[in-house]
């Protein structure tokens, strides 16, 4: 199994750019969430999953987009770049008791 | 809504020597703990969790972790570090009716550890 796996490993963007960051998990877990790792701030929740058509905003949603029509993928999009969201991006997935994370996408807008 | 605080957002200590790294957390129901490591350049790896039962528990790589209810604490120890502890480690705490699904974070500990 390959668990979570995450592309691109890195991106620089430019202001204004729009891109997606790809995230798919092959253990069945219906719950998927996107995290976002700043310097000091611990992981925030972008947004989340409990399972495929649903969705909500965790506690830093702005500027971000996601969608999931399967339960294997969960799809980040930036729609308008901004340097506030220069940041590490990881996707998990959970059972019941454990997340388990991607790789992370290293993301910097110029 | 749930709150994790990491006392210390740097630990330095020497090889060998025994470490303690400190977490509070607050909540006003019942929750599940956990201990996260990520190496550098690299995602987060489960250390260990507490769900329920004995206080005490034990994870990967010698690390353990005691949870305190009246104290709202899960720190997190090890009685003799390497050099290959060097990472940063995160607190995480979630609410036992959503269990692992949406965890809330620490700020990070990071552990140097010096030859």
């Amino acid at each position: 199994n390959a668990g979570v796996t995450q592309t691109p490993k890195f991106q620089v963007l430019k202001t204004g750019q729009s891109m997606t960051l790809q995230c798919a998990q092959d253990m069945n877990h219906e719950y998927m969430s996107w995290y976002r790792q700043d310097p000091g701030m611990g992981l925030r929740l972008i947004h989340y999953s409990v399972g495929a058509g649903i969705t909500d905003q965790g506690e830093v949603p702005n500027g971000y987009n996601v969608s999931r029509s399967t339960t294997e993928d969960f799809p980040l999009r930036l729609l308008s770049a901004a340097p506030s969201q220069t940041s590490v991006y990881f996707c998990a997935s959970s059972n019941r008791f454990e997340q388990f994370f991607g790789p992370g996408t290293r993301l910097t807008v110029l | 809504a749930q709150s994790v605080t990491q006392l210390d957002s740097q630990v330095p200590v020497f090889e060998e020597a025994p470490v303690e790294l400190r977490c509070n957390y607050s909540s006003s129901v019942s929750v599940y703990l956990f201990w996260y490591v990520q190496y550098p350049n690299q995602g987060l790896q489960l250390l260990l969790k507490y769900l329920s039962g004995s206080t005490l528990v034990k994870g990967i790589n010698g690390f353990e972790a005691e949870f305190n209810k009246s104290q709202t604490s899960f720190h997190l120890r090890k009685p003799s570090v390497h050099i290959s502890d060097t990472a940063e480690y995160f607190c995480a705490v979630s609410d036992l009716g959503q269990g692992a699904q949406k965890l809330v974070f620490g700020q990070g500990t990071r552990l140097t550890i010096n030859p």
